[in-house]
């Protein structure tokens, strides 16, 4: 059981919006900085957002995060077909004298 | 762009010990966070722990018994050292920059990870 808590599964037809919950406690994301990752089939996870709201370089605008009290999201516009991958929420916890927590995943489908 | 390659045998006996090495390629590991991230079998992502250059580490809390994450004198290799395995340690291994202690220190390129088994 993942400390923060996803959907395991998202879908949308090309075009459409998506948006993956990320939900976790006062501990974790009601404190700290949520992060988001891609992990393609068989690829490394890479970085999406950064401390809740920032794109990395090269990342698009149609990816986008939010978070709110003890609740984060990642939304995703204009859904394409290669958006089609798992996507994961990590932020630190400061139980337990501190580490890193993530979500269990949101598989997200092109239909 | 930072290159991180996992490595290491992808079958262990319970009670043994698992070995993993992470090649780093266009990095230095002098200032940077080393974590290992792992995930089994239909399961969440889990923090393993991390290595600071100062040599620094710090553990998941549910690991630090069994886990040493460290350098080798190279510098260019990240190794992970986990004893005592069971079933239960089965999973995707993954090392990553970043993860350092507090929310500041993120994750920001990971490798394709390691798929470890335990069992006799």
């Amino acid at each position: 059981q993942s400390v923060l808590t996803q959907p395991p599964s998202a879908s949308g037809t090309p075009g459409q919006r998506v948006t993956i919950s990320c939900s976790g406690s006062n501990s974790n994301i009601g404190g700290n900085f949520v992060y988001w990752y891609q992990r393609l089939p068989g690829t490394a996870p890479k970085l999406l957002i950064y401390k809740d709201i920032q794109r990395p370089s090269g990342v698009p605008d149609r990816f986008s995060g939010s978070k709110s009290g003890t609740s984060a999201s990642l939304a995703i516009s204009g859904l394409r077909s290669d958006d089609e991958a798992d996507y994961f929420c990590a932020t630190w916890d400061d139980g337990l004298r501190g580490y890193w927590v993530f979500g269990g995943g949101t598989k997200v489908t092109v239909l | 762009q930072v290159g991180l390659q996992e490595s290491g045998p992808g079958l262990v006996k319970p009670s043994e010990t698992l070995s993993l090495t992470c090649s780093i390629s266009n990095a230095s590991i002098s200032g940077s966070h080393w974590s290992w991230v792992r995930q089994p079998p239909g399961k969440g992502l889990e923090w393993v722990g991390y290595f600071y250059s100062s040599g620094i580490t710090h553990y998941s809390p549910s690991l630090k018994s069994r886990v040493t994450i460290s350098v080798d004198t190279s510098l260019t290799q990240i190794s992970l050292t986990l004893t005592s395995v069971t079933a239960a340690d089965t999973a995707v291994y993954y090392c990553a920059r970043g993860g350092g202690y507090g929310d500041h220190f993120y994750f920001d390129y990971w490798g394709q990870g390691i798929l470890v088994t335990v069992s006799s």
